[in-house]
């Protein structure tokens, strides 16, 4: 069956600039994760979305990001004015108490910013 | 969230068992012990769980003591393959609401030499 799907796979954008990154979960799993990942460290736990319940955003870093899930499913993965601290491998994950909670990532979006 | 802590790198060599253990103190009688492995570029993907004593995979061994307080990932004739950062997860399996969730920590980066 189709996995955690990313879009888009890279993007390359200018200081100051607004980007929108895509996660499409696994069909019916209710918990969705939002990391980041820098050059050679390891996961930044961003967001957590479960269910219908208020997200857990204790992750971002600033308010410039901010992240929502449509009818829990789709999420988006908002930066705005984009600073090149910011530059990294955005990573989503989807699980599902019916796979044992077991985190299934997507291919990530690679992010930079110039 | 119960606090993991691994070593940062390891070095073996093909052929070789390879033991990582994870400290966790202050897990909880409703935490499970979950390892993830990612290959660069690659998001993590989930090894093996447990909760206490064996578990055995085909890919790995999870050794628990009874006091739960570490755990041990041991691969069995790791190949070059192999190398990638490993990655120990405490944390409960019922996700009732937004607080619960899964925290990335360092991860130890696995080194196999031929």
């Amino acid at each position: 069956g189709a996995g955690v799907s990313q879009s888009p796979s890279n993007k390359v954008t200018e200081k100051g600039k607004d980007v929108e990154l895509r996660c499409d979960p696994i069909s019916g799993h209710t918990a969705l994760y939002w990391y980041r990942q820098s050059l050679g460290q390891g996961l930044e736990f961003l967001i957590y979305f479960q269910g219908n319940s208020a997200p857990d955003k204790s992750g971002l870093p600033s308010d410039r990001f901010s992240a929502e899930r449509t009818g829990g499913s789709v999420s988006t993965l908002t930066i705005q004015r984009t600073q090149q601290e910011d530059s990294a491998v955005y990573l989503c994950a989807s699980s599902s108490l019916l796979d044992r909670d077991e985190q299934f990532f997507g291919p990530g979006t690679r992010l930079t910013v110039l | 969230l119960a606090k993991t802590t691994q070593p940062i790198s390891m070095d073996s060599y093909e052929g070789q068992e390879v033991n990582i253990t994870c400290s966790h103190n202050n897990i909880a009688t409703n935490d499970y012990i979950t390892w993830y492995q990612q290959f660069p570029s690659q998001g993590p993907r989930f090894i093996i769980q447990g909760y206490k004593t064996k578990v055995t995979n085909e890919v790995a061994s999870l050794f628990i003591p009874a006091d739960r307080k570490s755990s041990t990932l041991s691969l069995p004739r790791v190949s070059l393959s192999d190398t990638a950062v490993y990655y120990c997860l405490v944390g409960p399996m019922n996700y009732g609401g937004a607080t619960n969730k899964l925290i990335f920590g360092t991860g130890t980066l696995l080194a196999v030499q031929p």
